[in-house]
């Protein structure tokens, strides 16, 4: 059974650099599935955030594409968000998933000075 | 992008009562279609891929239909553990926008 743990700081200051990792257990970060990140603000529905697959072809939302680099470390089995130049907007849970199959629990991260 | 509409935003029923929510595609998706719930405080379930393929694990009472633009998921006997979000998203093209939810609560 997939199990994916997000990580990372609740806290980040506006115009900062938000960053997750998604630890992968239970599976290979290189089957061939593709890695999402989601993001739910607070009482708001999901927004897809963009997804990368083993080959490093990624997939971005244009609402974000300017901001957002995702990337995977197959050596520590885990892939990675980065969001930068961060608003209030942006807080919310975020969610990494492996295929629509496996999710993490989610993390709230919140953008505050 | 491709756009998801679903309807209603939020319902009330009663156990055993049958219950049907929608989802409209502003552009063809063939069956690139899933539905997931999602109770407070969890991440997402999947329950139907592909419009219709029940994912494993998932009660039979939950069914999926639909192709193109039009799709609904249907409880046929509802449960007081179905009280939940439910959301399609369309797997069709990136970006793999979501619908804006629907809320069930049970009477």
């Amino acid at each position: 059974q997939v199990q994916l743990q997000e990580s990372g700081p609740g806290l980040v200051k506006p115009s900062g650099t938000l960053s997750l990792t998604c630890a992968v257990s239970g599976d290979s970060i290189s089957s061939s599935i593709w890695w999402n990140w989601v993001r739910q603000p607070p009482g708001k529905g999901l927004e897809w955030i963009g997804q990368i697959y083993h080959s490093g072809s990624t997939n971005y939302n244009p609402s974000l594409k300017s901001r957002v680099t995702i990337s995977l470390d197959k050596s520590k089995n885990q892939f990675s968000l980065k969001l930068n130049s961060v608003t209030a907007a942006d807080t919310a849970v975020y969610y990494c998933a492996g295929g629509g199959v496996s999710w993490g629990q989610g993390t709230l991260v919140t953008v505050s000075s | 992008d491709i756009q998801m509409t679903q309807s209603p935003s939020s319902l009330s029923a009663s156990v055993g009562d049958r219950v049907t929510i929608t989802c409209r595609a502003s552009q063809s998706i063939s069956n690139f279609l899933n539905w997931y719930q999602q109770k407070p405080g969890k991440a997402p379930k999947l329950l139907i891929s592909a419009a219709s393929g029940l994912r494993s694990g998932v009660p039979s009472r939950f069914s999926g239909s639909g192709s193109g633009t039009d799709f609904t998921l249907t409880i046929s006997s509802l449960q007081p553990e179905d009280s939940a979000t439910y959301y399609c998203q369309q797997s069709y093209s990136s970006p793999y926008t979501f619908g804006q939810g629907t809320k069930l609560e049970i009477k």
